[in-house]
């Protein structure tokens, strides 16, 4: 199993370019989520879902748009990058019962 | 409490000595508590998840306990060493996905040769 898989570690972005993060987990978990780490801020909830077709937003939606078409997947769009989204970004997958986190190993995103 | 909180928020170690930590949470709506070890650079591991009072868990030198009535658990590291430096998140969980969980702000440890 290789467990959660977050694609790209590092990107450099223009203030307005739009990208994607992708997200797939091959543990068959029904939720996924995104989440975002600032310093002094610790993590906090981008979006997340609660199973193919399901979507919702967490603390800090804004600027961000995800879909959920397959149980693995779950890909995050920056529609146009701010210098406000640097940021690292971490994709997790949850078991259904306890809700225990496996995560991505992140992503680095600099938006100058 | 409304909100997850960890103590202290920072803590220097000399290595060989033993280690404990606090994290409250509301004993309101809980359904699991989590502790996870997050190291620079790398992404946060789960180190335990416990759902029952009382419980006491054990990974190695690191152990944690629960108590949900009083809203708090413990997590303990005996004979620190460099490589348990790290920031100790502990997460509140309340069911139904991510947005039932609640991080506090987490403990970063630094065991001092």
């Amino acid at each position: 199993n290789a467990g959660v898989t977050q694609t790209p570690k590092f990107q450099v972005l223009k203030t307005g370019q739009s990208m994607t993060l992708q997200c797939a987990q091959d543990m068959n978990h029904e939720y996924m989520s995104w989440y975002r780490q600032d310093p002094g801020m610790g993590l906090r909830l981008i979006h997340y879902s609660v199973g193919a077709g399901i979507t919702d937003q967490g603390e800090v939606p804004n600027g961000y748009n995800v879909s959920r078409s397959t149980t693995e997947d779950f890909p995050l769009r920056l529609l146009s990058a701010a210098p406000s989204q640097t940021s690292v970004y971490f994709c997790a997958s949850l078991t259904r019962g306890a809700g225990e986190l496996f995560f991505g190993e992140g992503s680095r995103l600099t938006v100058l | 409490i409304l909100n997850v909180e960890q103590s202290p928020q920072s803590l220097h170690v000399q290595e060989g000595d033993s280690t404990n930590f606090t994290c409250s949470f509301p004993s309101s709506n809980f359904y699991a508590l989590h502790w996870y070890r997050w190291e620079t650079a790398k992404s946060p591991e789960a180190l335990f998840v416990m759902t029952l009072n009382g419980d006491e868990k054990k990974k190695g030198r690191i152990s944690a306990t629960l108590n949900t009535k009083e809203g708090y658990s413990y997590l303990y590291i005996k004979g620190s060493q460099p490589e348990d430096s790290a920031t100790y998140l502990c997460a509140q969980y309340s069911g139904g996905g991510a947005d039932g969980l609640t991080f506090g702000k987490g403990t970063h440890l630094i065991i001092q040769p």
